[in-house]
């Protein structure tokens, strides 16, 4: 079955320490997104890549780091320099959208189980 | 980003009765609009979207609205089941922003036996 996979499930981060959330898809789609939700609170974007090699931060990319190396792969760095990072991290993808294509296409995000990180 | 929220942080109701939640939104450039639902400790899945040139899009069971007059999207759940139990959350975008959704708080919904 096609899918997006995160792992792991639960992660716990000591104080000053980098952890790296997985984010796999063999959904062949182009477009990857990491969302952050704190309880209460809408999804927040986080980083988006449209294309291997290259992606964009998005509203609240300030201490997490992402790499494209791979359709497939989008993981998520959260630096010590992220200083609240407890929250329950959600990946997804999607096709890739253009100008032109945008208003031909219904396009949906597939997210992923998502990681709840926590800090100890 | 610009502002996607809901009306009522939690909605119970009956099983069987219809439920209805409701989003609002500040762009009226926002053309495009999903609804999410997302069960406890789960990623969100799609249930439904609708395009601003509609006003009225019906899936299996659900029904979604948009009044872009008052920017205002529902979400309407005919017959709720105890499974129907989860929070609720559409997300909009626009031609201005098309590779980015935003996303409200949501609501969850409670559907008592």
């Amino acid at each position: 079955d096609g899918g997006i996979t995160q792992s792991p499930k639960y992660l716990f981060r000591k104080e000053g320490q980098n952890v790296t959330l997985s984010c796999e898809q063999n959904l062949n789609h182009d477009a990857m997104y990491w969302y952050r939700q704190d309880p209460g609170q809408g999804l927040r974007l986080i980083y988006y890549s449209q294309i291997v090699n290259d992606f964009q931060k998005g509203d609240i990319a300030e201490g997490y780091s992402v790499s494209r190396e791979k359709k497939e792969s989008f993981p998520l760095t959260v630096t010590s320099a992220q200083k609240n990072p407890t929250a329950f991290y959600l990946c997804a993808s999607s096709i890739k959208i253009s100008r032109d294509t945008y208003v031909r296409l219904n396009y949906g995000y597939t997210f992923g189980s998502g990681t709840r990180l926590t800090v100890v | 980003g610009e502002s996607v929220g809901l009306h009522l942080p939690t909605l119970s109701v009956q099983e069987g009765d219809n439920s209805i939640i409701n989003c609002a939104y500040s762009n009226s450039a926002s053309d495009y609009f999903i609804w999410y639902k997302q069960e406890s400790g789960k990623g969100p899945q799609f249930i439904i979207d609708i395009r601003s040139n509609m006003d009225k899009r019906q899936g299996q069971r659900v029904t979604v609205l948009l009044n872009k007059t008052v920017k205002h999207l529902s979400l309407q759940i005919a017959a709720t089941q105890p499974g129907d139990s989860a929070v609720y959350f559409c997300a909009e975008t626009g031609r201005y922003n098309f590779n980015k959704f935003y996303f409200g708080s949501g609501t969850k919904l409670n559907v008592k036996p």
